[in-house]
């Protein structure tokens, strides 16, 4: 398996751009969710997904918009991209609620100029 | 609001030298707590959870509700410990938010 999976690993964006972080997992796991994580902060929950057709927002959900069409599948828009976005972001699933083991993948670093 | 406070950022000990992470936490209710780690080129990944009592790779964490604190504890470290480790704080066994704090970066020196 292999597990959680996150497209690209780098990414440069200009401001006003949009883009799509592509997450997926093979565990068929239903709760997954989007993290950032800036210098000096811990990771903070953006938007997150307890199964298909269902999304809720987390901590920091500004700017951002998920979708979650399928089990596998969890995307995470960036609508018009600001320097402030400028982060480190993390796909993570669990079999259930947030709380159980989640599995995280390898991260996005993505920079906004 | 909840909040989760690892007061170093860095930690050097000896190998073979107990450690101790420190971890506090800030929440009126009944929260659960976790430790996970990121080895070096690795993913983050679970270490041990309040709830199950285990230990894992020789740590230990307890729960002290008075002093709202889960300290990680290891009686000898070891080289292959060396990682960066984060508290994280769930307000209820199936909640859907983890809080994280800000990381603590262990470094064993051989």
């Amino acid at each position: 398996n292999a597990g959680v999976t996150q497209t690209p690993k780098f990414q440069v964006l200009k401001t006003g751009q949009s883009m799509t972080l592509q997450c997926a997992q093979d565990m068929n796991h239903e709760y997954m969710s989007w993290y950032r994580q800036d210098p000096g902060m811990g990771l903070r929950l953006i938007h997150y997904s307890v199964g298909a057709g269902i999304t809720d927002q987390g901590e920091v959900p500004n700017g951002y918009n998920v979708s979650r069409s399928t089990t596998e599948d969890f995307p995470l828009r960036l609508l018009s991209a600001a320097p402030s976005q400028t982060s480190v972001y993390f796909c993570a699933s669990s079999w259930d609620r947030g709380t159980y083991e989640q599995y995280f993948g390898p991260g996005t670093r993505l920079t906004v100029t | 609001a909840q909040r989760v406070t690892q007061p170093e950022k860095l930690l050097s000990v000896f190998k073979g030298a107990p450690v101790e992470l420190k971890c506090n936490y800030s929440y009126s209710g009944s929260p659960e707590l976790f430790w996970y780690v990121q080895y070096s080129r690795q993913r983050l990944q679970l270490l041990l959870r309040h709830i199950s009592r285990e230990s894992i790779k020789g740590f230990t964490a307890d729960l002290n509700k008075g002093e709202t604190s889960f300290h990680l504890k290891k009686p000898f470290a070891q080289e292959e410990d060396s990682a960066m480790y984060y508290c994280a704080l769930s307000l209820s066994l199936g909640a859907n938010n983890l809080f994280f704090g800000t990381g603590t970066r262990l470094t064993v020196i051989p």
